[in-house]
């Protein structure tokens, strides 16, 4: 019964790269979540998808980022011309429906790198 | 939209002792209140929630109680262990889709 699988766990940019995150969210659950967190700092929101909609990016910075749930694989999220400023972990997570009372599971991370 | 305001940042306490963290919110609509434990290198993981029907839940050594009249809520950890040293995260769910978290308690358990 896997939980929330990211990859990779450890990244390595230069700056000007592409970097690209992914998440298979829990078995059965179809809302994927996506938080960026500084060291020492919580969880900020970024972007909320259900498959193939992107249901609220309030929390994405408008230029660079960009986040997708495909009918089939996992979520994808893509910085582009990346700068040391996104370093940061990047955690994913899923539920399995949206609304009061529906845990969000969460997994392990990307841990994001800048040189 | 949603505050959740956490404290205190940091805990320190001995072994053995209890650990009281609190949290208050600013959205009276919020109805779902979860806690995580985050260890080194690891993703939040659920501990225990409670909605906003019920006052206390407790589980095992883990206890969260909610006043929604004065809009907060705490997270009891009693006999604390080393094991039990990690981040601890509280928020706050409206009903929507969008989890607000606090921003985090660094819990020390000296043994």
């Amino acid at each position: 019964n896997a939980g929330v699988m990211q990859n990779p766990r450890h990244l390595v940019r230069r700056r000007g790269q592409e970097a690209r995150l992914r998440c298979s969210p829990m078995k059965g659950h179809s809302h994927v979540y996506w938080y960026r967190q500084l060291p020492e700092e919580g969880l900020k929101f970024m972007v909320y998808l259900q498959k193939e909609n992107i249901i609220d990016e309030s929390g994405m910075p408008k230029e660079r980022f960009s986040a997708e749930f495909p009918k089939e694989g996992p979520s994808i999220l893509r910085i582009q011309q990346v700068v040391r400023g996104d370093s940061a972990a990047y955690f994913c997570a899923s539920s399995l429906e949206t609304g009061g009372d529906q845990p969000q599971h969460f997994g392990d991370g990307t841990r994001l790198s800048i040189l | 939209g949603e505050n959740v305001e956490q404290h205190p940042s940091t805990l320190s306490v001995q072994e053995g002792d209890s650990a009281v963290i609190k949290c208050t919110y600013s959205d009276s609509a919020s109805n779902y209140f979860p806690w995580y434990k985050q260890e080194l290198g690891k993703g939040p993981q659920l501990i225990i929630d409670i909605r906003s029907n019920v006052g206390e839940k407790k589980d095992q050594r883990i206890a969260v109680t909610l006043n929604k009249t004065a809009k907060h809520f705490s997270l009891h950890i009693t006999e604390t262990q080393p094991e039990d040293s990690a981040v601890y995260f509280c928020a706050a769910d409206t009903g929507g889709f969008k989890t607000i978290f606090g921003a985090g308690t660094r819990l020390f358990v000296k043994a």
